[in-house]
């Protein structure tokens, strides 16, 4: 079946300085959703690309959907302790009505 | 915040006893989703409903059941409860499409001694 795998797992960052984290999917995807759980929260919609290649942005949070559409990365610039919490990646087969989600990438801010 | 309530929050129960989790949506959603959130494995589908009395599994099926009697409460039950079933639950709801975005409830957290 469909498998979606998060790099990396975890993510220390200084306050300040920028990240990336990258989600790879075994299959092509219809499309991407990216999600936030702040620690012991409900996770977050935070967007979602249907587009090969597109690219959006949320303030300081930027996302890209691979070319193939079996890729994606998030990539934040200037941490903030507000960051802090496990950003999953997941996305929708051909198929389209069951969401993989990846084991996530749990990010710790360092003041 | 999407009108999703889910009951118990809290549960600690005996090995081999019957467990039922609520979901209850106010957004007259009509995909409803069970998810289990254990350390190193993300969110995980148990079941989903694509309406009312439509049912389909999920990756972790095993061991659980469902049931849609309306479109607003999505039932979930371990009918006879394991420890590997320790988890925190969560129910989902999405509207127009099935690959619409998900919005979550707060969670159940069960515990299987």
């Amino acid at each position: 079946g469909q498998q979606v795998m998060q790099i990396p797992q975890y993510q220390h960052v200084q306050e300040g300085e920028d990240f990336t984290t990258y989600c790879n999917s075994s299959t092509t995807l219809s499309n991407i959703q990216w999600y936030k759980q702040r620690p012991g929260g409900h996770p977050v919609f935070l967007i979602q690309l249907v587009k090969s290649g597109e690219v959006k942005k949320q303030k300081r949070l930027t996302f890209q959907f691979g070319e193939a559409k079996k890729n994606s990365s998030l990539h934040i610039t200037a941490t903030q302790t507000t960051d802090v919490g496990t950003y999953f990646c997941a996305g929708h087969g051909a198929a389209g009505n069951k969401l993989t989600f990846g084991g996530g990438t749990r990010v710790l801010v360092k003041p | 915040d999407a009108g999703i309530t889910q009951s118990p929050r809290h549960k600690v129960t005996e090995t081999g006893t019957p467990v039922t989790l609520r979901c209850h949506q106010t957004e007259n959603h009509r995909y409803m989703y069970w998810y289990r959130q254990d350390p190193g494995h993300g969110l995980r589908l148990i079941h989903y409903s694509y309406g009312v009395k439509d049912t389909d599994k999920g990756e972790v099926s095993d061991g659980y059941s469902v049931s849609r009697s309306k479109t607003e409460d999505f039932l979930l039950t371990l009918e006879s409860a394991t420890s590997s079933q320790t988890s925190v639950y969560f129910c989902a709801i999405s509207g127009a499409g099935a690959n619409q975005p998900q919005h979550f409830g707060d969670g159940t957290r069960l515990s299987i001694l």
